[in-house]
Formats: C-alpha cells, sequence, structure tokens
C-alpha cells in the first residue's frame, strides 16, 4: 500500500499567491482530516470529511481557507491569498471509520513558506 | 471539552535510560487513547493505542496503560535507543468520525 500521498512536498510562495496543497488517501478509507503544524501552535486539526462530505470545518482559519473532497481518493487544501503567517508544515490523515479507536494514517505533509 | 495534557520537552536521556512521558486527558464518554511518534521530517504515525479502561498497548518496547480512575495514558519503555528520538504525541478519540485531540507534544532527545 503507498500510504497517504500528499503533494507537492515543499511548496514556496510570494504573499497575495494562491497555493493549492492535494492529497489522496489510502483506498478504502472513508475518512480524510487536514491538519497544521507550526512551532507555536502545535498540531491544529483544519477540517475532516466522511464520504466525502466535510463534517466540521470549525478549525479553518478564515475564509482565505477552503478544502474540497470531489472524490474518494482526492482532497484539495487551498489558501487564497497566502499570508506570511500561513508557513507551516499541512498534514492530511486518512482512516477507516465503522465505530472508535481507528488507527489515523498520516501523509508525509506539505512544507509551506510564503514570503 | 475534550483536551490532552502531556509533559513539556525536551526530554533528554543517554541510550539504555528509561523513559516515561506523562500523558492525562479529559473526555467525556469513553475515549480512545493513542501514542504517536513523529521522527524528523515525517509525518505522524501510530505507536501504539488502547481502546478501554485497563487495556495495554504495546508496540517496539514502548507501553502505555489506559488508566480510567487517573485518566492517565503515560508512555514507557525499558531501555531507549539513539533511534527513539523523536517528538511523541498523545492523542484521544471520542465520538463519531475518530476525529483525534493531540497533546502539544514531547520532543525526547537520547544521546549515545
Amino acid at each position: 500500500d503507498a500510504g497517504v500521498i500528499q503533494s507537492p512536498r515543499h511548496e514556496v510562495t510570494e504573499m497575495g499567491q494562491e497555493v493549492t496543497l492535494r492529497c489522496k488517501p489510502i483506498s478504502g478509507h472513508n475518512s480524510l482530516f487536514w491538519y497544521r503544524q507550526t512551532m507555536m501552535r502545535g498540531l491544529e486539526l483544519l477540517i475532516y470529511f466522511n464520504n466525502n462530505v466535510p463534517i466540521d470545518d470549525s478549525g479553518m482559519p478564515e475564509d482565505r481557507f477552503s478544502a474540497k473532497m470531489p472524490n474518494a481518493s482526492f482532497s484539495t487544501l487551498k489558501i487564497q491569498p497566502s499570508e506570511p503567517r500561513d508557513s507551516a508544515v499541512y498534514f492530511c490523515a486518512s482512516s477507516f471509520t465503522s465505530g472508535f479507536g481507528e488507527t489515523q494514517y498520516f501523509g508525509p505533509g506539505t512544507r509551506l513558506l510564503v514570503l | 471539552g475534550n483536551s490532552v495534557t502531556q509533559m513539556e520537552g525536551p526530554v533528554t536521556l543517554s541510550e539504555e535510560a528509561f523513559l516515561t512521558i506523562n500523558c492525562t486527558y479529559t473526555a467525556t464518554g469513553y475515549p480512545s487513547l493513542f501514542w504517536y511518534v513523529q521522527y524528523p521530517g515525517e509525518g505522524l504515525q501510530l505507536l501504539l493505542k488502547a481502546t478501554k479502561a485497563d487495556d495495554k498497548g504495546s508496540n517496539k518496547g514502548f507501553e502505555a496503560t489506559y488508566r480510567k480512575e487517573t485518566t492517565s495514558f503515560h508512555l514507557e519503555k525499558g531501555s531507549v535507543q539513539v533511534s527513539d528520538s523523536a517528538v511523541y504525541f498523545c492523542a484521544l478519540s471520542s465520538g463519531g468520525y475518530n476525529k483525534l485531540i493531540f497533546g502539544a507534544g514531547t520532543r525526547l532527545a537520547v544521546h549515545p
């Protein structure tokens, strides 16, 4: 199994530009999570989907952030316009939710630097 | 609301020393508890988990026991190695959808 795949692995952009992060979950998983990790704030859950439907986006920091999951094998996190304070590592994770206690599997992350 | 508190790092140990990283939680209902590990430059990966009270999770020499009476899930290892140097996250899930709530993470550095 290839695991969770994220692209790009590194992104450097200038303030004001649009940034799109991509995630392919593990085949057969029905839940997908986007996290952001910074030194100051630690690991934050931004949004999660179940069966391609957004369940809770209360962690999305502001309207500049949006996420979509058009099908079971693909999700995007978009920042428009980007700002220097968005610099962080963004992780995607997936799991198969059937009851409780299931493991989330994390991708390698996208390291974003906004200049 | 649900929350996880773990000991602040960094924790610095010599190889073969005993490791304890404390983790306590606040949760309604009956959460599942997890320890994840993050090696430099990588994503998080599951180290061990426990889904009910008194369960012991174990993996790679690490252990943690789900203690409902003390709301704790402390991570232990009898003899650490340099390769165990990483950041360790305690987490809980409660309710549907497997949403995880993470602690702040504890950085472990093991020296030869």
